[in-house]
């Protein structure tokens, strides 16, 4: 199976800051790579496709880069609805996986 | 727009079946592909596995022996089943829609179900 390793685990950021999570997995995946977030109680949100496809609905203050085994997500500018677990997911091969996930707070 | 709704008792006693239903409204169950994936307290988000509308189904290696998906799509409903279940099998379960499309992503997903395995 592909690991992935995401971190920072948790941050704590202020509102307006740019924060950045990394998603490194144990094995080239070309541009298979999507982005979740995940508030408490809620369903899980796609916000990034492919890498750094943005899902339709989702505010641009969101990004992604990154192929082969090293990949970002990206806020802009931190908002307070952001605050967050956001999980990075490969699609390269079966079985799919996650990683561990990057809890973000608002200072 | 799509949603999901997963349904199933929230306890089930260890080495018996847990079997879970997702509901699809908002849009014809064909022709995606649907998924389970869970999340155990404290632990990170596990794919099981998925169904194609007609009926073809992928398992993780490590549930395979144990997990069956199935679909109807009269009643727009997919279904999971687990046999042997331990405490381990604790989890919120989620279904979800994929993958598909071009980056073989999860979207939308069911809010989720907490199935406790306990005597």
């Amino acid at each position: 199976d592909i690991q992935l390793t995401q971190s920072p685990s948790s941050l704590f950021a202020s509102i307006g800051d740019r924060v950045t999570i990394t998603c490194r997995a144990s094995q080239t995946i070309s541009v298979y790579l999507n982005w979740y977030q995940h508030k408490p109680g809620r369903a899980p949100k796609l916000l990034i496709y492919a890498a750094s496809n943005l899902q339709g609905g989702v505010p641009s203050r969101f990004s992604g880069s990154g192929s082969g085994t090293d990949f970002t997500l990206t806020i802009s500018s931190l908002q307070p609805e952001d605050s967050a677990t956001y999980y990075c997911q490969q699609s390269y091969s079966v079985p799919y996986t996650f990683g561990r996930g990057t809890e973000v707070e608002n200072k | 727009q799509v949603q999901l709704q997963e349904s199933g008792p929230g306890l089930v006693k260890p080495s018996e079946t847990l079997s879970l239903t997702c509901t699809v409204s908002g849009d014809s169950i064909s022709p995606y592909y649907w998924s389970w994936i869970r999340q155990p307290p404290g632990k990170g988000l596990e794919y099981i596995g998925y169904i194609y509308y007609k009926g073809s189904t992928n398992y993780n290696p490590s549930l395979e022996s144990r997990v069956t998906i199935s679909v109807d799509t009269s009643k727009n409903q997919f279904s999971l089943i687990l046999s042997s279940v331990t405490a381990a099998d604790t989890a919120v379960y989620y279904c979800a829609r994929g993958p598909g499309s071009y980056g073989d992503y999860f979207d939308p997903w069911g809010q989720g179900t907490l199935v406790t395995v306990s005597s």
